[in-house]
């Protein structure tokens, strides 16, 4: 299994610009999360969809991000317009149920400026 | 998350020596996780624990999850500058399959 694909790995934007965020989970997970890491906050949960429904999304920071889920196989995080303070490591993960565990990938790192 | 508490949040130690990360929740837990993540990469899963009183071990690395299910910590033995990286407990609740983080120990493995 090639494990939780994530693209771009680097993506540098300006500041007012849309980005979007690309997942491919582990084929079988019915659960997909997206996480942000910064230092000053470290690892939060923004959102995570159950058979690409979106079953919590009270960590998404604002209505400037938006997540979609529209197949079992893809998933955006999109972030419209961009800022500055949106620099971070966005982490997507999959999971087949908490009793099995959870895949990260490697992660896209975002710098606005 | 301020629901989960790490100790140290910071350490360095010398080669061979043996070091002890805390992680500890002021409420019962259903599954607790340890993940090893290395500067700019993404989060290796190390173990998961989920009855109390487990202890799991992989090569020089045991976590242990407390009878309570509100404390682990993972030890390592005879550390290695392979082990250097900083260390997540993250946890989820019963009936919650969504998984939040500690803010994570930074070790240092002098050779």
């Amino acid at each position: 299994d090639a494990g939780v694909i994530q693209s771009p790995r680097h993506e540098v934007t300006e500041m007012g610009q849309e980005v979007t965020l690309r997942c491919k989970p582990i084929s079988g997970h019915d659960y997909l999360f997206w996480y942000r890491q910064t230092m000053m906050r470290g690892l939060e949960l923004l959102i995570y969809f159950n058979n690409n429904v979106p079953i919590d999304d009270s960590g998404m920071p604002e209505d400037r991000f938006s997540a979609k889920m529209p197949n079992a196989s893809f998933s955006t995080l999109k972030i419209q317009p961009s800022e500055p303070r949106d620099s971070a490591v966005y982490f997507c993960a999959s999971s087949a149920g908490s009793y099995y565990g959870y895949t990260f990938g490697s992660g896209t790192r975002l710098t606005v400026v | 998350s301020q629901e989960l508490e790490q100790s140290p949040q910071s350490l360095i130690v010398q080669e061979g020596k043996n070091l002890t990360i805390n992680c500890t929740s002021s409420k019962t837990l259903y599954g607790l996780y340890w993940y090893k993540q290395k500067y700019g990469e993404g989060l290796i899963f190390l173990m998961m624990l989920q009855k109390g009183g487990e202890e799991k071990s992989h090569e020089k690395i045991t976590a242990k999850l407390d009878e309570k299910k509100q404390q682990s910590s993972l030890h390592i033995t005879a550390s290695q500058p392979s082990h250097a990286g900083t260390y997540l407990c993250g946890a989820d609740k019963l009936g919650a399959n969504n998984l939040f983080f500690g803010t994570g120990t930074r070790l240092t493995v002098i050779p």
